[in-house]
């Protein structure tokens, strides 16, 4: 079957300009998470959405990021004014409820 | 703050080697501990997960607990060059947030 998704696998954008990055999770995947890999790091947890619900958003660096999943399948990580060091490989990934974490292949994201 | 540790790398072994890997947290309260696999600019993928002290082998993979020292450890028999990736440490609280280390470059020789 068909893994999780996201689009744009890449996506640059300047200084200070808005960006959505999607993620089409695996179907019937109840669980959502966004994390965040800067080169030569490990990924780093942002946020997790249980549902149309965001479970634990501790992970967002700021108020700059926020992410939605309105109807409990696709999700949007949003990020305002972007800043330089945002560039980075955006990874969502998805679950049933206490199972597997599937990742989607990333967004790359460089601002300039 | 939660911290999982991990040699960098690169370690390299010989094909047909036995590569060990190893990782380190922080958090007595983890509760689930994973390896996975990343091969060059791939998403990470699941190979292994343990959740009881001891030993768990999965084909030609071991993953190993110990809770007491905090270690876990991933042991790759028989490495073959198409093992050649990072290897991820993460950990798992009560909640299904996975926290990773930086990920260990394993390099296997023909």
């Amino acid at each position: 079957g068909a893994g999780v998704s996201q689009t744009p696998s890449n996506k640059v954008t300047e200084k200070g300009k808005y960006v959505e990055l999607r993620c089409d999770p695996i179907s019937g995947h109840t669980a959502l998470y966004w994390y965040r890999q800067s080169l030569g790091q490990g990924p780093e947890f942002l946020i997790y959405f249980q549902g149309t619900g965001a479970a634990d958003d501790s992970g967002l660096p700021n108020d700059r990021f926020f992410a939605v999943r309105p109807e409990g399948s696709v999700s949007t990580l949003k990020i305002q004014r972007t800043e330089r060091g945002d560039s980075a490989v955006y990874l969502c990934a998805s679950s049933p409820i206490g199972g597997e974490q599937f990742f989607g292949p990333g967004t790359r994201l460089t601002v300039l | 703050q939660k911290e999982v540790e991990q040699n960098s790398g690169p370690l390299s072994v010989p094909e047909g080697a036995i590569a060990s890997l190893n990782c380190t947290y922080s958090d007595r309260g983890s509760q689930s501990f994973f390896w996975y696999r990343q091969y060059s600019g791939k998403s990470p993928e699941l190979i292994m997960f343990i959740y009881s002290n001891g030993d768990k082998e999965d084909g030609r993979f071991t993953a190993q607990l110990n809770k007491a020292s905090q270690y876990v450890s991933l042991l790759i028999r028989d490495s073959q060059p198409s093992d050649s990736a990072t290897y991820l440490c993460a950990v798992s609280g009560g909640y299904s947030t996975l926290t990773f280390g930086k990920g260990t470059m394993l390099l296997v020789s023909p």
